[in-house]
């Protein structure tokens, strides 16, 4: 039981930003919120994770409610290769296990 | 960032017969890798998560004398799918962790590309 929720389809125009919700309202206070995403037929991807604080790499940034119980994926400017599967996952301290959920499919239009 | 290789990424055997497919960290050391497979259309299923040196840890269903695990250093992690029949068909992927992360630190997972099963 991955215990988030995201919806399960968005799309997106190229070149705009993209915001994935995430719904965890029974995290914990030792819980990561990791996003990690998939291409077809590869591997998960790491994409971000966070605790607390709004957190920014060069791939995405992460914006975490106040109260933890919700967070969101930033893609500043989808391009057509962002298209994956996007999830959502909290990393259960201490057993420190990914369990995947449904995750978000993002579809891209050019 | 750090990287994952599995291999093989795509076998086929013929049913009732075993296949291993390896999973290896790069550069870094991990002490811990876990293994999920996937079937076409949903999400990943963690399989068992394998801890150098120990046995591993199967998650509910998951039958472990089917699903051969073993991790007998910190850079290699194999399974073993014996006696395989057409339903073991999937995706299976592994990941692993770097060892110098603590269980607070959020340390990332990286997982490999993936290996296609098919059995015949």
């Amino acid at each position: 039981d991955a215990k988030t929720t995201q919806p399960n389809s968005m799309e997106s125009n190229e070149e705009e930003p993209v915001h994935l919700p995430c719904n965890h309202s029974t995290i914990s206070g030792t819980d990561y919120i990791h996003w990690y995403r998939q291409l077809p037929s590869q591997g998960p991807e790491y994409v971000i994770h966070g605790l607390t604080s709004n957190v920014n790499n060069r791939m995405a940034s992460l914006a975490i409610a106040e109260d933890r119980k919700s967070s969101t994926l930033i893609l500043h400017r989808a391009t057509l290769r962002d298209a994956a599967v996007y999830y959502c996952i909290r990393l259960l301290a201490p057993y420190e296990k990914l369990t995947f959920g449904t995750g978000t499919r993002l579809t891209i239009i050019p | 960032g750090a990287v994952v290789s599995q291999h093989p990424s795509r076998v086929i055997c013929k049913s009732g017969t075993s296949v291993k497919i390896e999973c290896r960290s790069l550069d870094f050391q991990a002490t811990t890798m876990f293994w999920y497979r996937q079937f076409p259309k949903q999400s990943l299923m963690l399989m068992a998560t394998s801890n150098e040196g120990s046995k591993a840890t199967y998650e509910q269903g998951v039958e472990k004398d089917k699903f051969l695990i073993n991790h007998a250093s910190l850079t290699l992690s194999t399974l073993t799918v014996t006696s395989a029949h057409p339903e073991d068909s999937s995706f299976y992927i592994c990941s692993a962790r770097d060892r110098t992360g603590g269980v607070n630190s959020g340390n990332t997972i990286y997982f490999g590309e993936g290996s296609w099963l098919t059995v015949v």
